[in-house]
C-alpha cells in the first residue's frame, strides 16, 4: 500500500530534550516537506527536500532540522524543543514538485512542556 | 496578503443542501490548484484536482477562474459524513510545493 508514515503520532516532551520524528514514503517520490499546523494558521512549511541530500527551509525553519541520506526517509529533528514548537507536524511527499498532488502522513502531535 | 485565502467559516448546512466555497489565490502564474479534505486533527487527503475546465466527480464540482484568480468548491446534496474542512492549495512560489489555505470548516447537520 502506497503511504507516507510517520512516527511517534504523540509525543509530550520537555524544553530543551532533542528529539527526532521520522518520516518514510514507499512511493519513490523525489520531493518531501514538513509542514505544521497550527489552529488560525493552516499549514505551514518548515523544511522540504527535492531529493537525496538536497534539502533546503521552508517558511519556519527556525529550530528545527532535518536530513536526507535516503530517498525514502526525511526525519525532523527538534535539537531543543521549546513550548512555541507545540503543534500537528506533518510529512509530506509527491513524485513532482509543484504540479503534483502532495501525500501527507497520519501527522505528528507533540506537545513541549 | 495571503497567497492563498479562505473563508474560515464554519459554513453550517443542512443535510442535503448545496454548499460552495471559494478560494483566492494572487500567484498569477499558478498552473496548478488542488482541494484537499481534511477531518478533525487527521491528514490532508486530496479531495479533487482543479483543472482549467473544470472537474467534476460526483457531488463534487471545482471550478477554476483565472481572470478574477479564484477557484471553487461546489457541494451538492451534502451528507453528514461531509462535515470536514476543506483546503485549498495552489502552486507554491519559491521554496513551496504547494501553497495552502487556512482551511473552511463545513459542518453538515441532520
Amino acid at each position: 500500500e502506497a503511504q507516507v508514515t510517520q512516527n511517534p503520532r504523540y509525543l509530550i516532551t520537555v524544553t530543551g530534550k532533542k528529539l527526532t520524528v521520522t518520516c518514510s514514503q514507499n512511493m519513490n517520490h523525489e520531493y518531501m516537506s514538513w509542514y505544521r499546523q497550527d489552529p488560525g494558521l493552516g499549514l505551514r512549511q518548515i523544511y522540504y527536500s527535492m531529493n537525496v541530500e538536497v534539502t533546503d527551509k521552508g517558511d519556519v525553519p527556525e529550530g528545527y532540522k532535518v536530513s536526507r541520506k535516503e530517498k525514502r526517509n526525511f526525519p525532523l529533528i527538534l535539537e531543543s524543543p521549546s513550548p512555541n514548537q507545540t503543534s500537528l507536524y506533518f510529512c509530506a511527499s509527491s513524485f513532482r514538485f509543484r504540479t503534483d498532488t502532495q501525500y501527507f502522513g497520519p501527522g505528528t502531535r507533540l506537545t513541549v512542556l | 496578503r495571503k497567497e492563498v485565502e479562505q473563508d474560515p467559516g464554519p459554513f453550517n448546512v443542512p443535510e442535503g443542501a448545496t454548499v460552495a466555497f471559494n478560494c483566492t489565490y494572487s500567484n498569477s502564474a499558478s498552473q496548478s490548484f488542488f482541494w484537499y479534505r481534511q477531518d478533525c486533527r487527521k491528514e490532508p487527503k486530496l479531495l479533487m484536482s482543479v483543472y482549467s475546465s473544470g472537474n467534476e466527480d460526483g457531488r463534487f464540482t471545482a471550478q477554476l477562474n483565472r481572470a478574477s484568480q479564484y477557484i471553487s468548491l461546489l457541494i451538492r446534496d451534502s451528507k453528514l459524513s461531509d462535515s470536514a474542512t476543506y483546503l485549498c492549495a495552489g502552486e507554491g512560489t519559491g521554496r513551496r510545493a504547494l501553497t495552502f489555505g487556512s482551511g473552511t470548516r463545513l459542518q453538515v447537520q441532520p
